[in-house]
C-alpha cells in the first residue's frame, strides 16, 4: 500500500509565474486535503474534497489558488501570478470518511485520520 | 473555535533522557479527536496517534506514551529513553467529531544529542 505522494518536491519560481503541484492520496482514500505551512509554523488548512467536490475552503485560499480534484482521484493546486508571501511547504493528506448507522440517532461521518504526503516545497524569487 | 498551543518551542535533551511534549487545547465541541505528528528533516508529518475526546486512557507504544486529561484540555507525549532519529518536530493536533480540518499547535522541535 503506497502512501501519499506529492509532485514536485521542491519548485523554485519567480514571482508572477504560475505554479501547479499535484498530490496522489492513498487509493481507497475519499478525502484529500492541502495545507499550507510556513517556516517555524504549524500547517494552516486550505481546502479539502470529499470524491470530486471540493466542500470547503480556507480563507487563506485567495482567488489565484485555484484546487482540483477530477474523478475524485489525483489533485492539482495551481497558484496564479505568484508572489513572495506564497513560499511555502505545500502539504497534501487524504483520509477515508465513511458513513455509518447510529441506530435512533440517524447516522454519522466518521472521522478517520488524515495521512499527509512529502509535501512541496515552493520558494518565490 | 480551537486552538492548540504547544508552549515549548524547543527541547533539547542528551540520548537516553525522556522528554515530554506539552499539548493544551481549546474547543467548545464535546466530541473530537486528538492527534500527534512527527515532521522529520524530511518534510513528511508523520501520523503518530489518534485519540478520542471519550477515551481518556493512556497508551504506551514501545518507547512513547501520552496521557490525555481531558479535566485540562491537555495532551502530553512522552519518549522514554530517547533516540538521535527522534530530533524532528512535533506537532499535536485537533479536529472536532463533525469537522473536516485538523487545527494545529505551532510545534515543538525536539533535538536529541549523542
Amino acid at each position: 500500500d503506497t502512501g501519499v505522494s506529492q509532485d514536485p518536491r521542491h519548485k523554485i519560481t519567480k514571482r508572477g509565474q504560475n505554479v501547479t503541484f499535484r498530490c496522489d492520496p492513498i487509493s481507497e482514500h475519499n478525502r484529500l486535503y492541502w495545507y499550507r505551512q510556513t517556516l517555524g509554523q504549524g500547517p494552516e488548512f486550505l481546502t479539502y474534497f470529499q470524491n470530486e467536490a471540493q466542500l470547503e475552503k480556507s480563507r487563506l485560499l485567495s482567488d489565484r489558488f485555484s484546487a482540483e480534484r477530477p474523478k475524485g482521484s489525483f489533485s492539482t493546486l495551481e497558484i496564479q501570478r505568484t508572489e513572495q508571501g506564497d513560499s511555502a511547504m505545500y502539504l497534501c493528506a487524504s483520509s477515508l470518511a465513511a458513513r455509518f448507522d447510529r441506530g435512533a440517532s440517524g447516522t454519522a461521518i466518521s472521522q478517520e485520520t488524515q495521512y499527509f504526503g512529502p509535501g512541496t516545497r515552493l520558494l518565490v524569487l | 473555535a480551537q486552538k492548540v498551543t504547544q508552549a515549548q518551542t524547543e527541547i533539547s535533551v542528551v540520548e537516553k533522557e525522556d522528554v515530554t511534549l506539552d499539548c493544551v487545547y481549546e474547543t467548545r465541541d464535546t466530541t473530537y479527536y486528538l492527534f500527534w505528528y512527527k515532521q522529520p528533516p524530511s518534510g513528511e508529518l508523520v501520523f503518530l496517534i489518534r485519540r478520542n475526546s471519550f477515551d481518556e486512557q493512556n497508551e504506551i507504544s514501545g518507547r512513547y506514551s501520552w496521557n490525555f486529561q481531558k479535566s485540562t484540555s491537555s495532551f502530553n507525549f512522552t519518549i522514554t529513553a530517547s533516540q538521535v532519529v527522534d530530533s524532528a518536530v512535533y506537532f499535536c493536533a485537533l479536529i472536532k467529531a463533525a469537522g473536516n480540518k485538523l487545527t494545529f499547535g505551532g510545534g515543538t522541535r525536539v533535538l536529541v544529542k549523542p
